[in-house]
C-alpha cells in the first residue's frame, strides 16, 4: 500500500531534550516536506527537500533540522525543544516539486513540549 | 504578500443542505488551486485541484469547486451534505515556482442531524 508513515504518532517531551520525528514514504517520491499545524493558522512549512541532499528551508524553519540521506526517508530533527514547538506535524510527499503534483500527507505527530 | 483566505473558520449545515466552503486567493498571475480535507485523526487527503484546464472541477466523494479568475475565487460545494463530511477542509495554491504550497487556515465542517 501507498503510504506516507511518521513515527510516533504521539510525544510528550521536556524542554531541551533532544528528539527526533521519522517519516518514510514508498512511492519513490522526490519532493518530501514537513509541516507544523496550529489552530486558527493552517498549516506551515517547515522544511522541504527535491531531492536526495537537496533540502531548503520552509517559513517556518527556527528550531528544527532535516536531513535526506536517502530518497524515502525524510527525518525532522529538534535539537533543544521548546514549548512553543508544540504542535501537531505533518510529513508529506510528492511525485515532483511540480506545481500540480498531489501532495501525500503522513497521519501526523502531535507533540508536546513541557 | 501572497496569501490564501478561507472565509469562516466553521461553517455549520444540516445535513442534506447545500455546502460551500470559501476560498480566495491574492495572486495577479492564476494560479495552481487545491481542496484538501482532514479527517479526524488523521492526515490530509486531495479532494481536487484547478490546474488551468476546466474552470469546474470535480474531486472525490461529490464535492466540486469552481475557478472564478475574476473573483479570484475557488469555492468548495457540495449539493448535499452527509453526515461522512464533517472535517476539516483545506484550501492552497501554488503561485510560483518556489516549490511551495500557501495554504488557508482552514474552514471546519460542522453537520447537523
Amino acid at each position: 500500500e501507498a503510504q506516507v508513515t511518521q513515527n510516533p504518532r504521539y510525544l510528550i517531551t521536556v524542554t531541551g531534550k533532544k528528539l527526533t520525528v521519522t517519516c518514510s514514504q514508498n512511492m519513490n517520491h522526490e519532493y518530501m516536506s514537513w509541516y507544523r499545524q496550529d489552530p486558527g493558522l493552517g498549516l506551515r512549512q517547515i522544511y522541504y527537500s527535491m531531492n536526495v541532499e537537496v533540502t531548503d528551508k520552509g517559513d517556518v524553519p527556527e528550531g528544527y533540522k532535516v536531513s535526506r540521506k536517502e530518497k524515502r526517508n525524510f527525518p525532522l530533527i529538534l535539537e533543544s525543544p521548546s514549548p512553543n514547538q508544540t504542535s501537531l506535524y505533518f510529513c508529506a510527499s510528492s511525485l515532483g516539486g511540480g506545481s500540480t503534483d498531489t501532495q501525500y500527507f503522513g497521519p501526523g505527530t502531535r507533540l508536546t513540549v513541557l | 504578500a501572497q496569501s490564501v483566505t478561507q472565509l469562516g473558520s466553521h461553517v455549520s449545515v444540516s445535513e442534506g443542505a447545500l455546502v460551500l466552503l470559501r476560498c480566495n486567493y491574492s495572486s495577479s498571475v492564476p494560479p495552481y488551486l487545491f481542496w484538501y480535507v482532514q479527517y479526524p485523526n488523521q492526515g490530509l487527503q486531495l479532494l481536487l485541484k484547478y490546474t488551468s484546464a476546466a474552470t469546474l472541477v470535480k474531486g472525490i466523494n461529490g464535492f466540486e469547486a469552481e475557478f472564478k479568475k475574476s473573483e479570484t475565487s475557488f469555492h468548495l460545494t457540495k449539493p448535499s451534505a452527509h453526515m461522512s463530511d464533517a472535517a476539516e477542509y483545506f484550501c492552497a495554491a501554488y503561485m510560483d515556482s518556489n516549490y511551495q504550497l500557501i495554504w488557508g487556515a482552514g474552514t471546519k465542517l460542522i453537520i447537523k442531524p
